[in-house]
C-alpha cells in the first residue's frame, strides 16, 4: 500500500536560518506528490505540489522536487521567517480517486 | 468561491449518541472526500464521492458510519452509537476529478465523545 514517512520531530529554528523537511515515500503507480501546511488555529492548506518526476513546486519560498529515484519530496526553504511557525504534511496522491495518503507532520517553531 | 465550510466546528456527546457532521464543498468541486485525524498523526482517508455517487470507502470507516451527498453538493457524516474511540477532528475536502487534482480542505468538526 501507499505510505509517506516524515522526519521525527518538533524542528526549533533561529529566523533566518535553513529550513529542510524530508519526506519520502512508497506508492504504486505514479503519485502526486503535495505539501500542506497547517498554521496555528486553522485549517490545512496547500503549500506546493508535484505530479510527475522531477517537477519542483514552489510557493512563499518553500520548494520541493519530485525525486523518483530517490521517493523523495524534500522540503526547503533557504531563510525561515518567525510566521513560517506551523505544521507541515507530506502527503501523496495516487489512482483515479486521487485520495490523499498522509504523513504525520511535523511541527516547525521558528524563534526571532 | 467561499471556500469548504464545516457544521459545526465542535461538538462533545456522550458515548452511544448519534451525531451528523455537514459538509458544504466549493461550489464547481465534483469530488468530496472525508478524512479523520487525530492527535499527532495525519489525515486518514475515510470516503469520498464523485458528484452524488460514494465511490470509495476505507475500512476505517465501520457500520457505524455512514455518509451521503445526495444531489451532488453539500455531504453529511453520521456516527452511530459514539464511542469514545470516535473522538477526532473529522475534515471534508473537495476538488475537481481528475490526477493530481489540489483538494481543499474545510477548517474540521472537533468531536469529542465522553
Amino acid at each position: 500500500g501507499n505510505s509517506v514517512t516524515q522526519m521525527e520531530g518538533p524542528v526549533t529554528l533561529s529566523e533566518e536560518a535553513f529550513l529542510t523537511i524530508n519526506c519520502t515515500y512508497t506508492a504504486t503507480g505514479y503519485p502526486s506528490l503535495f505539501w500542506y501546511v497547517q498554521y496555528p488555529g486553522e485549517g490545512l492548506q496547500l503549500l506546493l505540489k508535484a505530479t510527475k518526476a522531477d517537477d519542483k513546486g514552489s510557493n512563499k519560498g518553500f520548494e520541493a522536487t519530485y525525486r523518483k529515484e530517490t521517493t523523495s519530496f524534500h522540503l526547503e526553504k533557504g531563510s525561515v521567517q518567525v510566521s513560517d511557525s506551523a505544521v507541515y504534511f507530506c502527503a501523496l496522491g495516487t489512482g483515479a480517486n486521487s485520495k490523499l495518503t498522509f504523513g504525520k507532520g511535523i511541527t516547525l517553531s521558528v524563534r526571532p | 468561491d467561499t471556500g469548504v465550510s464545516q457544521d459545526p466546528r465542535h461538538k462533545i456527546t456522550k458515548r452511544g449518541q448519534n451525531v451528523t457532521f455537514r459538509c458544504d464543498p466549493i461550489s464547481e468541486h465534483n469530488r468530496l472526500y472525508w478524512y479523520r485525524q487525530t492527535l499527532g498523526q495525519g489525515p486518514e482517508f475515510l470516503t469520498y464521492f464523485q458528484n452524488e455517487a460514494q465511490l470509495e470507502k476505507s475500512r476505517l470507516l465501520s457500520d457505524r458510519f455512514s455518509a451521503e451527498r445526495p444531489k451532488g453538493s453539500f455531504s453529511t457524516l453520521e456516527i452511530q452509537r459514539t464511542e469514545q474511540g470516535d473522538s477526532a477532528m473529522y475534515l471534508c475536502a473537495s476538488s475537481l476529478a481528475g490526477g493530481g487534482e489540489t483538494q481543499y480542505f474545510g477548517p474540521g468538526t472537533r468531536l469529542l465523545v465522553l
